[in-house]
């Protein structure tokens, strides 16, 4: 399995809801990643999960919670979104050693209205 | 912290034609890759080459690590190879994006 499974894949919230995006991989990856990515720019880095622990957070407002429960799953909580964080949110893993191959996942487009 | 720059930010080719994609970074890095975005967002890894030369099919990258910076060559283009390039470098534990190159392949 080298794949990085995320759901769901379009997602439409109001900026009181609470909500979740979710990411797996069973490729025994010990680092996973949360990016956000804007229209017509790069993938920007928002967290890094490594052994389960988070070990960056790149100065992310509150109102997004990372969540890693174990080595194959990362979770991003969504509470009180703004419109200007309608983006697409970028799972991704990587081995952590060697070769470290960041795999992605499909995606999960969210609009806050 | 480690900067990307990426050339040229839009590229449009007619079927069957060759280019080639720049990547140039700021410092020493232990590890590159391409990347290919498609229309629908999904992001694909092409190459992982921190040094040295890799061909897989039409596509081919070579990175020179002493002048900082990588190339991507795409042969024979077809319609399906556009969508946005990215090469993307370790800093650390984060992967640092370059803009990207937007290339349209017209049939």
């Amino acid at each position: 399995d080298t794949e990085v499974t995320q759901t769901p894949k379009h997602l439409v919230m109001g900026m009181t809801n609470k909500k979740s995006l979710k990411c797996e991989q069973h490729m025994g990856h010990r680092a996973m990643y949360w990016y956000k990515q804007k229209a017509k720019k790069p993938p920007e880095l928002m967290f890094v999960y490594s052994y389960e622990k988070l070990s960056i957070n790149e100065s992310v407002p509150s109102r997004f919670s990372p969540e890693c429960p174990n080595s194959s799953l990362l979770n991003l909580h969504l509470h009180a979104l703004q419109p200007e964080d309608s983006a697409l949110y970028l799972c991704a893993s990587s081995q952590q050693s060697g070769a470290n191959v960041l795999t992605f996942g499909a995606g999960s487009r969210l609009t806050v209205l | 912290g480690i900067q990307v720059e990426q050339s040229p930010p839009d590229l449009i080719l007619q079927e069957g034609a060759n280019s080639t994609l720049r990547c140039n970074f700021s410092d020493s890095v232990n590890n590159l890759q391409w990347f290919h975005q498609n229309p629908w967002g999904q992001l694909i890894n092409l190459f992982y080459i921190p040094s040295g030369t890799k061909q897989n099919g039409r596509l081919s990258a070579t990175t020179v690590a002493t002048e900082r910076y990588s190339l991507l060559y795409i042969s024979s283009s077809q319609t399906t190879d556009s969508g946005v390039y990215f090469c993307a470098v370790e800093d650390g534990q984060n992967f640092v994006f370059g803009p990207g190159t937007r290339l349209s392949v017209l049939p």
